[in-house]
């Protein structure tokens, strides 16, 4: 068990480039979950996905955004025609549904800039 | 809906001292309440959990009880290290919301020798 691998570490991009971040869960885990965390608040959830299907987005989510997980294993969220308020860290969570009271486990995220 | 309110910080604290992070919450169900710790450079952690009112977590000396009737978590720890100096995030999830987390804004600790 590695533990939640997130990749880039860090993205520089100009405003109007497309991004796309890479999530490998934890392998036995079913759920994944991109959060987006700015300085000085909480992480705010995005989006999940159980194994494949993704099951729920968030209103906070625009059409600029698309999250995929094709294989129920790792995930890609794609940013399309970046803008400076996307500029955040990006966090990736997983855990096992099947267990009560589950907990996330988080990888170290991917920070974004837009210039 | 669903919501965590955390005491806000800065807070600085000299090694051994008493640490006190509020958290009260909000929720349409019966949530289950967590601690998350991130240290620097790292990402976040489960620090410790409670499912059902008047559970306590506790892990590494932190403790939090799980209040229905005042609708809050709090941290505690008798006697801080400067290990400790982290941020410090309260969230709750809840099955009616299918497992979504909500966390709090954080509360970044330092601990100074």
């Amino acid at each position: 068990d590695t533990g939640v691998s997130q990749n880039p570490r860090h993205k520089i991009t100009k405003r109007g480039q497309n991004v796309t971040f890479r999530c490998d869960p934890i392998s036995e885990h079913n759920r994944l979950y991109w959060y987006r965390q700015t300085l000085g608040q909480g992480p705010e959830f995005l989006t999940y996905f159980q194994n494949e299907a993704q099951l729920e987005k968030s209103r906070l989510l625009s059409d600029r955004f698309s999250a995929e997980r094709p294989k129920g294993s790792f995930s890609t969220l794609e940013i399309q025609r970046t803008e400076q308020g996307d500029s955040a860290m990006y966090l990736c969570a997983s855990s096992f549904s099947g267990r009560l009271n589950e907990k996330l486990f988080f990888g170290s995220g991917t920070q974004l800039s837009v210039l | 809906g669903n919501s965590v309110t955390q005491m806000e910080g800065p807070v600085t604290l000299s090694e051994e001292a008493f640490l006190t992070i509020n958290c009260t919450y909000t929720a349409t169900g019966y949530p289950s309440l967590f601690w998350y710790v991130q240290y620097p450079g790292e990402g976040l952690q489960l620090l410790l959990k409670a499912t059902k009112a008047d559970d306590k977590g506790s892990n590494k000396g932190f403790e939090a009880t799980y209040r229905k009737e005042t609708t809050s978590f709090h941290l505690e720890k008798g006697s801080v290290q400067v290990s400790d100096s982290a941020v410090y995030f309260c969230a709750l999830s809840e099955k009616n919301t299918g497992n979504q987390f909500y966390f709090g804004t954080g509360t970044s600790l330092t601990v100074i020798p």
